[in-house]
């Protein structure tokens, strides 16, 4: 059984230009977060998708948007990057109504 | 609105003594509750969680914590620390149960002195 996986693993970026993360969930599970981990802080939550559907959102602008496939792997869009974005994206998956999310090992975003 | 507040967030102790990481939540309505470990560079491990039933719930690698609804607390326990067990470690709260958004603390840094 292949865990959650996400790439790339580092990605360096400057202020203004866009980013996309990419997120392979496990295998049978239909329900992805996403998940921005700052320096030092916990992990918060940016949205959810189950079934290709938003379904929650956390405190983020609308620059920070997402998709997911009908395979259920998921990407994770910023535009107008700021500084402030850099951060581990963490991406993770579960089966709705199972009450446990797999976490992959994230991607480390740093703008400049 | 739900939040969860982690005391410590650097704790030592010494191999083969007790581990306690504490967790405190804020909850208008009856939570689900987890504990997860980060080690450098790793995304991050489910330990344990409670959802209902027994308030004491055992985890992995050693690990239980108890529910206790009048502390509002979900503190972490381990009787004897070994090496391995120095990472990070999240507690969490999920109380939206229209989507499985989980609200973490801050986290505290366990080291564990030889």
């Amino acid at each position: 059984e292949t865990g959650v996986t996400q790439s790339p693993t580092h990605l360096i970026k400057t202020r203004g230009q866009q980013v996309t993360l990419r997120c392979s969930s496990q295998s049978g599970h239909n329900t992805v977060s996403w998940y921005q981990q700052a320096l030092g802080q916990g992990p918060q939550f940016i949205f959810q998708y189950y079934r290709e559907e938003e379904n929650g959102r956390g405190n983020f602008p609308p620059r920070f948007s997402g998709l997911q496939f009908p395979n259920y792997s998921s990407e994770l869009n910023v535009n107008a990057l700021e500084l402030d974005d850099s951060a581990l994206y963490l991406c993770a998956s579960s089966l709705a109504g199972y009450n446990e999310q797999f976490f992959g090992p994230g991607t480390r975003l740093t703008v400049l | 609105a739900q939040s969860v507040t982690q005391l410590g967030s650097h704790v030592s102790v010494s191999e083969g003594a007790l581990v306690l990481l504490r967790c405190n939540y804020s909850s208008s309505v009856p939570p689900y509750l987890f504990w997860y470990v980060q080690y450098p560079n790793q995304g991050l491990q489910l330990l344990l969680k409670y959802t209902t039933g027994a308030t004491l719930v055992k985890g992995i690698n050693g690990f239980e914590a108890e529910f206790k609804k009048s502390e509002t607390s979900f503190h972490l326990t381990k009787p004897s620390a070994h090496m391995s067990d120095a990472a990070e470690y999240f507690c969490a709260v999920r109380t939206n149960f229209g989507n499985e958004k989980l609200t973490f603390g801050t986290g505290t840094r366990l080291t564990i002195i030889p």
